[in-house]
């Protein structure tokens, strides 16, 4: 069974500051790597998605991945109270003929002024 | 990015009625969709798998008769929860993407409450 592990936190940062979230997945063959952000009581928000190995930037987001160790993550830049939020990383793959994206349970983010 | 539309965002229903749920792709043909449930402060939880003209694929433990989905179209799919009753309350989200493998875009989300 595909299992995507998220430290659920939460992790608090100063506004300003960098905030770091981190992601393992266990399936090897997975492909195509994602975060969302979810306020409380709204759906989830694409916020950037990844499928090479290295460092994908937009904006104050950057996405790492590493295949190798099995491992992506997201830095946010400059927080903000605004980012805020839990932040789900979903990992997808061909798994029995589909890809089916299988979500972590997420990690709580709190920006404090 | 892409818009996904659902409706109703909220609905209240009595126990034992029926209550559908439209996800709608505004721009873009959605070859995928899926729903999930998602109860207050727990993880997303996927119910089914939704492929435009063929049947849904349910997860384990999920009634498909009780959940009813249809993908009739590329840009239309719809949940009908039958004869709900109080345990179904939660918040019911889809999602939906063009392609395999590519990033997936999610509606607003529809919060039922069934009393």
């Amino acid at each position: 069974q595909k299992e995507v592990e998220q430290n659920s936190g939460p992790l608090s940062v100063p506004e300003g500051a960098i905030a770091s979230l981190n992601c393992t997945y266990s399936d090897r063959g997975s492909q195509s790597f994602f975060w969302y952000r979810q306020y409380s009581g709204k759906s989830p928000e694409l916020i950037m998605f990844i499928y090479s190995n290295g460092d994908k930037e937009d904006g104050r987001f950057t996405a790492q991945l590493n295949k190798a160790s099995q491992y992506v993550s997201l830095l946010i830049r400059d927080s903000q109270p605004s980012d805020s939020a839990t932040y789900l990383c979903a990992v997808s793959g061909l798994s029995g003929g589909s890809y089916i994206p299988t979500f972590g349970r997420g990690t709580s983010l709190i920006v404090h002024p | 990015g892409a818009v996904v539309s659902q409706h109703p965002s909220w609905v209240i229903c009595k126990s034992g009625t029926s209550v559908k749920i439209e996800c709608r792709s505004l721009d873009f043909q959605a070859t995928t969709m899926f729903w999930y449930r998602q109860f207050p402060k727990q993880s997303l939880m996927l119910m089914a798998t939704s492929n435009e003209g063929s049947k849904a694929t349910y997860e384990q433990g999920v009634e498909k008769d009780k959940f009813l989905i249809n993908h009739a179209s590329l840009t239309l799919s719809t949940l009908t929860v039958t004869s709900a009753h109080p345990e179904d309350s939660s918040f019911y989200i889809c999602s939906a993407r063009e392609q395999l493998n590519t990033e997936a875009f999610f509606g607003q989300g529809t919060r039922l409450t069934v009393v």
